[in-house]
């Protein structure tokens, strides 16, 4: 299986400012790589896919890039209700798996 | 607007049987574009992808499962079925059902709100 290692595994940061998170794969996935948020007592919401393909509905402060083994999920502004855990998911091959998650805290 | 809903008992015995059902609204379970899968996340922890059916039957699962999985489809119903044997502690989780498009392996565009299933005597 493709290992997904998210760092931070934590961050702290206010509103406004911008916020970096990095996943590593395990080896070379493309450009196959999914992004996640998930809020305290709901189902994680798919944020952005290919790398850096946005939702229809996600605002554009969120950009994803990288490709091969490395990729960043950026918040360029953080809002109140950014605050929340990101996990990344490999969509290379089977099976799909999932980074541990970053959690997004208020400062 | 599609929604997923999970049904199913909270609490299980250890070394009993898990089931799960997922019933599909606002859409057709029989979409030859989707696959409809189970992720799991145990308390604290992060996500885990169980398996997915195809309406066709096509299922898949995770091999760290050890064949424990079972995934089933009813599409007159517009459902389907997770069965989960031989449980411990370890599957105590929040079990989640979920749509994917196009593969069984792409990215999960929509989710049910979770079930929490327990083991425990």
């Amino acid at each position: 299986d493709i290992q997904m290692t998210q760092s931070p595994s934590s961050v702290s940061a206010s509103v406004g400012d911008r916020v970096t998170i990095t996943c590593r794969a395990s080896q070379g996935i493309s450009t196959l790589l999914a992004w996640y948020q998930q809020r305290p007592g709901k189902a994680p919401k798919l944020l952005i896919q290919a790398a850096s393909k946005l939702q229809s509905g996600v605002p554009s402060r969120f950009s994803g890039s990288g490709s091969g083994t490395d990729f960043t999920l950026t918040i360029g502004s953080l809002q109140p209700e950014d605050f929340a855990t990101y996990y990344c998911q490999q969509t290379n091959s089977f099976p799909p798996t999932f980074g541990l998650g970053t959690k997004l805290a208020i400062k | 607007q599609l929604q997923l809903q999970e049904s199913g008992p909270g609490l299980v015995k250890p070394s009993e049987t898990l089931s799960l059902t997922c019933t599909v609204s606002g859409g057709s379970i029989s979409s030859n574009s989707h696959y409809w899968g189970w992720i799991r996340q145990p308390p604290g922890a992060g996500l885990e992808w169980i398996g997915s059916v195809h309406y066709s039957g096509s299922t898949y699962d995770n091999p760290s499962l050890r064949s424990r999985v079972t995934i089933s489809v009813d599409t007159s119903r517009n459902r389907f079925v997770l069965k989960l044997s031989s449980v411990t502690a370890a599957d105590t989780a929040l079990y989640y059902c979920a749509r994917q498009t196009l593969l069984v392996i792409s990215p999960i565009d929509y989710w049910g709100q979770g079930i929490l299933v327990t083991v425990s005597s």
